[in-house]
């Protein structure tokens, strides 16, 4: 069975600082890779996804995640934090349908 | 158009209660999904939909979990014999189709407190 794992379960970061979220997956067959995000209050929501091509995908609010398919990785980054950014992030795995998701990293941004 | 609307949105209820979660899917979705997640956990699969056909029933903790969905859009989810550990946010998402990792777009959630 496919698993998904999240290294940080909660990060704090002053405003301006660089992020990175790991997420590492441990199927080894073609998967799709998202990150999701929930803000305080609202709904769960795609922030990007990875279904084939360039493994460097670009999502909404400057979030980038980089698929290395020789480490089941798909890291999620941003240079510069913003207060606003502050939320729950989740990495999932789809495979044929059947979605795995990560447990979550806490992120707090200080402003 | 709307999105993924969910009710109710908060549920007591006693132990060993039967309740039943609604999902009402963005309309056109043909897949549909049910999450379950514990406090300070992820999301656990429970069930997908494709139409009304559920083809993996895997994530469903126990028999006394079951899930129907009606004319390819409405889909219920029963969990009989509440018991405590039972409580958790219950979510259900759609999306366009199945299989080939397409957007799950999320309703708000239901949820549900065993006492």
């Amino acid at each position: 069975a496919q698993s998904v794992s999240q290294h940080n379960h909660h990060v704090i970061l002053s405003e301006a600082a660089s992020l990175e979220l790991g997420c590492n997956y441990s199927y080894g067959g073609t998967v799709n890779l998202f990150w999701y995000v929930q803000y305080p209050g609202q709904h769960l929501q795609l922030l990007l996804k990875y279904f084939s091509g360039d493994p460097l995908v670009k999502g909404i609010k400057g979030f980038e995640a980089e698929f290395i398919k020789s480490k089941f990785s798909f890291n999620l980054r941003k240079p510069s934090v913003q207060w606003s950014d502050t939320a729950e992030y989740f990495c999932a795995v789809n495979f044929a349908g059947k979605s795995t998701f990560g447990d979550g990293t806490t992120l707090t941004v200080k402003p | 158009g709307a999105g993924v609307s969910q009710s109710p949105s908060n549920k007591v209820t006693e132990k060993g209660k039967d309740v039943e979660l609604r999902c009402d899917p963005i309309s056109g979705h043909t897949a549909l999904y049910w999450y379950r997640q514990s406090l300070g956990q992820g999301l656990e699969f429970l069930i997908y939909f494709q139409g009304n056909s559920a083809p993996d029933k895997s994530g469903l903790p126990s028999d006394r979990f079951s899930a129907e969905r009606t004319g390819g859009s409405v889909s219920t989810l029963t969990i009989q014999r509440t018991q405590q550990e039972d409580s958790a946010v219950y979510l259900c998402a759609s999306s366009t189709r199945q299989g080939v990792g397409d957007t799950q777009y999320f309703g708000p959630g239901t949820r549900l407190t065993v006492l």
